[in-house]
């Protein structure tokens, strides 16, 4: 069964700093991997895609990793801003005949100038 | 701009009324999904649909829960009667196979 762990739960950091997200699964056999952000009371905007062909990513600051054989994606910011302060959350497929997300507990992040 | 829209915004109801959350997926997507979410729980799979089909709806509590697509426009959840313990955010997801999940705001549920 796929069981998605994110690490650290929370995070606080300065302004500027940059960061890593960490987010690993149990079953590799994946075909994407989605990395989202919840800001408090709103719902989840996708961020970025991996699919497992890729090993990389990139959207503005932000650049997702995806290690397949090693169960592992992380989300790398940089230069970290006030802005970004929100829940960042990883979902795979549960297998790879599916497209039922399941997703980890996520990240806390609050970034403070 | 294309969003998955989601309606009501917010609920409360009493315990034992029936509660019905609507969802308008993008159009021309044939994913939809409905989860859950709470503290103590994170976001959990209620039902997935595919071209309005039912896939799996295992993660429902099938007594007071229903999942449907009368059409490609609209999908729907309810429930029958609500609990306090159904109380949470409510998502509806739309996408392609493959491809990005797009979530709508939620329905914040509350039953007292």
């Amino acid at each position: 069964k796929q069981e998605v762990t994110q690490i650290p739960a929370a995070l606080s950091v300065p302004e500027g700093e940059n960061l890593v997200l960490n987010c690993s699964f149990t079953d590799s056999a994946i075909y994407n991997l989605q990395w989202f952000r919840q800001d408090p009371g709103k719902g989840l905007t996708s961020l970025l895609l991996i699919q497992s062909s890729q090993r990389e990513q990139t959207s503005g600051r932000l650049n997702a990793s995806l290690d397949k054989s090693s169960g592992r994606s992380t989300l790398y910011i940089a230069a970290s801003q006030p802005g970004d302060s929100a829940t960042y959350l990883c979902a795979v497929p549960e297998s790879y005949n599916t497209d039922k997300l399941i997703f980890g507990t996520g990240t806390r992040l609050q970034v403070f100038p | 701009d294309a969003r998955v829209t989601q309606t009501p915004r917010h609920k409360v109801t009493e315990m034992g009324q029936e509660v019905t959350m609507r969802c308008q997926p993008i159009l021309g997507h044939n994913t939809v999904f409905w989860y859950r979410q709470t503290m103590m729980q994170g976001l959990e799979l209620l039902a997935y649909f595919r071209n309005r089909a039912p896939l799996d709806d295992s993660g429902m509590p099938k007594d007071r829960f229903s999942a449907e697509m009368p059409d490609a426009t609209l999908a729907t959840l309810k429930i029958q009667p609500s609990e306090p313990r159904d109380s949470a955010v409510y998502f509806c997801a739309s996408g392609l196979m493959g491809t990005e999940a797009f979530f709508g705001q939620g329905t914040r549920l509350t039953v007292v």
